[in-house]
C-alpha cells in the first residue's frame, strides 16, 4: 500500500534550520507530487508547497518564499522539506502528502518541530 | 490565488442530528474539460494526519460512512453529516486543488451539543 513515513521530532533554536524527510513506498515515486502542509498548535492546516519528484519543479506558498526548500533523492524515494531562519511561529506539526491534480492523499504521520531557545 | 472560506468556525450538534459545513472558493474550481470540481474535504483529529473523506466535491472515499456527503459546484460547496455520531467530533477542512497555491479553508470544529 502507498505509505509516507516521516522523520522524527526536531527541536531547534530560533534562527536555525530544520530538514524533515518523507520516505515514500508502495508506488512509483516520480509519478506524483509531494506536498508539504503544516499545523501550528490551535491553528488550521496551512499548505506550504509541492515538488514534482520527476523534474524537481517546485511551487511554494508566497509566505514561505526564500525560506523553504523542497528537494528529493529519487534513488531512495525520499522527499525533503528544509525551512530556514526559524522563529517561534514555525513551531508546528509538518506533514508530507502525495497528490497532484487530485486530492492530497495519503499523508505522512507528521513531524513535530519545536522552536525553542 | 484562490482563497477558500469556510463557515461556520464551529458548531455544536446533538447526537443523531445533521451537521452542515460550507466552503466558498473565490474562483471557480470546476474544470470544464472533465466537469470535475477540484475540491476535497478532510477530517482532522488531534495527533492524527488529516483523513480524506470526500474528493471531487462529492465522491465519498472508500470506507467513509455514508452519513458523510459532499455537494456543490463551481464556487460553493457543502459537507453534510446526516446523523452525527460521537466519533465525528473533529475539525473539518475543505481544500481546493484546482490551482497552485493550494488552499485550505480555515476549518470547522464540530462538537456534540
Amino acid at each position: 500500500q502507498v505509505q509516507l513515513v516521516q522523520s522524527g521530532t526536531e527541536v531547534k533554536k530560533p534562527g536555525a534550520s530544520v530538514k524533515v524527510s518523507c520516505k515514500a513506498s508502495g508506488y512509483t515515486f516520480i509519478s506524483d507530487d509531494i506536498n508539504w502542509v503544516r499545523q501550528a498548535t490551535g491553528q488550521g492546516l496551512e499548505w506550504m508547497g509541492w515538488m514534482n519528484p520527476n523534474t524537481g519543479e517546485t511551487v511554494y506558498a508566497q509566505k514561505f518564499q526564500g525560506r523553504l526548500s523542497l528537494t528529493r533523492d529519487t534513488s531512495i524515494t525520499t522527499a525533503y522539506m528544509e525551512l530556514t531562519s526559524l522563529t517561534y511561529e514555525d513551531t508546528a506539526v509538518y506533514f508530507c502528502a502525495k497528490g497532484s491534480g487530485q486530492p492530497i492523499d495519503p499523508w505522512g504521520q507528521g513531524t513535530v518541530v519545536t522552536v525553542s531557545s | 490565488d484562490i482563497v477558500v472560506t469556510q463557515s461556520p468556525e464551529s458548531l455544536a450538534v446533538s447526537l443523531g442530528e445533521r451537521a452542515t459545513i460550507n466552503c466558498k472558493s473565490s474562483q471557480n474550481v470546476l474544470y470544464s474539460s472533465n466537469n470535475k470540481n477540484y475540491l476535497s474535504w478532510y477530517q482532522k483529529k488531534p495527533g492524527q494526519p488529516p483523513k480524506l473523506l470526500i474528493s471531487w466535491a462529492s465522491t465519498r472515499e472508500s470506507g467513509v460512512p455514508d452519513r458523510f456527503s459532499g455537494s456543490g459546484s463551481g464556487t460553493d460547496f457543502t459537507l453534510t453529516i446526516s446523523s452525527l455520531q460521537a466519533e465525528d467530533v473533529a475539525v473539518y477542512y475543505c481544500l481546493q486543488y484546482y490551482s497552485s497555491p493550494r488552499a485550505f479553508g480555515q476549518g470547522t470544529k464540530v462538537e456534540i451539543k
